[in-house]
């Protein structure tokens, strides 16, 4: 499978705790995105990275998250002393190309948290 | 980026053309439109996109006025797997990112 691969698919945890979520961006695309989504809401853009590069994060993105690409290919995305507010479903993307105008976003399945 | 506004639902019967609108009216002369389409517990998935031409592709249609103030998206013969959320999306020409609204949750019922 040559797609956008996230891990775990679903993951519950206890209020307070730490939790990190990978992305395997679809080979050679040098851009990867995360994404929060809600139920109802469409995706939100949290950050992304041009290859090891962080280029912009939201404001969305409180002192608690933090996303890594260290080499430029895979990322992670953790969350420190996870909040109920944090529950919510956490997709990535990736997209190639030397320009990122006209370039598509592929999406992976995204991974569902639940913050008891 | 231009905010679009979408129907909030949508119903369509199996087998008919399913024609979903967007206005756009504030995009500039830079920004694209783009469609990605939900299906349920899935990530989005790119559909069309275009500037100021109408574009075609295995999928869809993407008819846009002459104005460019909107734009329809158009599945010629919709089956049930196309129920999904559906996005319209304006994106200039220097952002990496795509900001979604809510979408059109179009139903195809058999």
């Amino acid at each position: 499978d040559t797609g956008v691969s996230q891990n775990p698919r679903h993951k519950i945890t206890k209020r307070g705790q730490n939790v990190t979520f990978r992305c395997d961006p679809i080979s050679e695309h040098n851009r990867l995105y995360w994404y929060r989504q809600t139920l109802g809401q469409g995706p939100e853009f949290l950050t992304y990275f041009q290859n090891e590069a962080q280029l912009e994060k939201s404001r969305l993105l409180s002192d608690r998250f933090s996303a890594e690409r260290p080499k430029g290919s895979f990322s992670t995305l953790e969350i420190q002393r996870t909040e109920q507010g944090d529950s919510a479903m956490y997709l990535c993307a990736s997209s190639g190309g030397a320009f990122a105008t006209n370039e598509k976003l592929f999406f992976g399945s995204g991974t569902q948290l639940s913050v008891l | 980026d231009a905010k679009t506004t979408q129907p909030t639902s949508m119903d369509c019967a199996e087998g008919r053309a399913a024609n979903l609108p967007c206005n756009h009216s504030t995009i500039s002369g830079n920004e694209y439109v783009y469609w990605y389409r939900q299906i349920h517990s899935q990530g989005p998935q790119y559909i069309i996109h275009g500037l100021k031409n109408n574009e075609t592709n295995e999928m869809a249609s993407l008819i846009i006025t002459e104005d460019r103030k909107s734009s329809t998206l158009i599945l010629p013969h919709a089956t049930l797997r196309d129920t999904a959320v559906y996005y319209c999306i304006v994106r200039s020409y220097n952002t990496d990112k795509l900001i979604f609204g809510t979408g059109t949750r179009l139903q195809v019922f058999p």
